[in-house]
């Protein structure tokens, strides 16, 4: 199946710094890819949505000067905190959308990004 | 229509069948997927459905009544490993983006 990898696992930062997360498919090619945030025992918040070569297209509510994102190549995302809060600390888990078969629209997702920020 | 909804808890015993239910936003309803979370892990692709009907993926099948708005999942020959958060996300036309609910935490018994 196809595979998405995220990249640090986990991070541990000081409230005011950045702290950039990296989403790549390794098997294929991801048009679109997807920022969620999901707090413990809570649903997945879709925070963007993010389309190769173009701008991200944020959720109401969501900072887009806050969590940049950029989407550079085709397997490829990436998701900055900017000035990070503890508030801000959170399970950021990526996805890419890929058309598989059968399978319609199906998104794969990152094994996420634990963000503690201090 | 009714915003996306399932159980939040379901306790079921190892080798059992256990479904779980899944109603649904009729506005701008395109297909519904399932995944399965566990703690601390990401979310993974179970199965897809936008046609009425039932699709079977090993011990699992998953069921879509868009006339009822109404979905399902369902496992069989239930392992311990099984226990975990099931989701039904639903995908709108001409979007490719998922719309989750708070999901199911399925908790499989010896």
């Amino acid at each position: 199946g196809a595979v998405v990898s995220q990249h640090p696992s986990r991070v541990i930062c000081k409230s005011g710094t950045s702290v950039k997360i990296e989403c790549r498919s390794l098997d294929f090619q991801a048009t679109t890819m997807f920022w969620y945030r999901q707090f413990p025992k809570k649903s997945l918040m879709l925070m963007a949505t993010s389309n190769e070569g173009s701008k991200a297209t944020y959720e109401q509510g969501v900072e887009k000067d806050k969590f940049l994102i950029n989407h550079a190549s085709l397997t490829l995302s990436t998701l900055t905190v900017t000035s990070a809060h503890p508030e801000d600390s959170s399970f950021y888990i990526c996805s890419a959308r890929s058309r598989v078969g059968l399978a319609g629209e199906t998104q794969y997702f990152g094994p996420g990004t634990r963000l503690l920020v201090l | 229509g009714q915003s996306l909804e399932q159980p939040s808890e379901v306790t079921a015993v190892e080798g059992a069948i256990v479904q779980i239910n899944c109603t649904y936003q009729t506005s701008g309803f395109y297909g519904l997927s399932w995944y399965q979370q566990h703690d601390g892990g990401a979310p993974t692709f179970l199965s897809y459905n936008a046609l009425d009907g039932l699709e079977e993926t090993g011990r699992f099948s998953s069921f879509l009544s868009r006339s009822d708005s109404y979905g399902y999942l369902l496992l069989q020959e239930l392992q311990m490993k099984d226990s975990a958060s099931y989701f039904c996300p639903q995908s709108g036309a001409g979007s490719y983006q998922l719309t989750f609910g708070k999901g199911t935490k399925l908790s499989v018994i010896p």
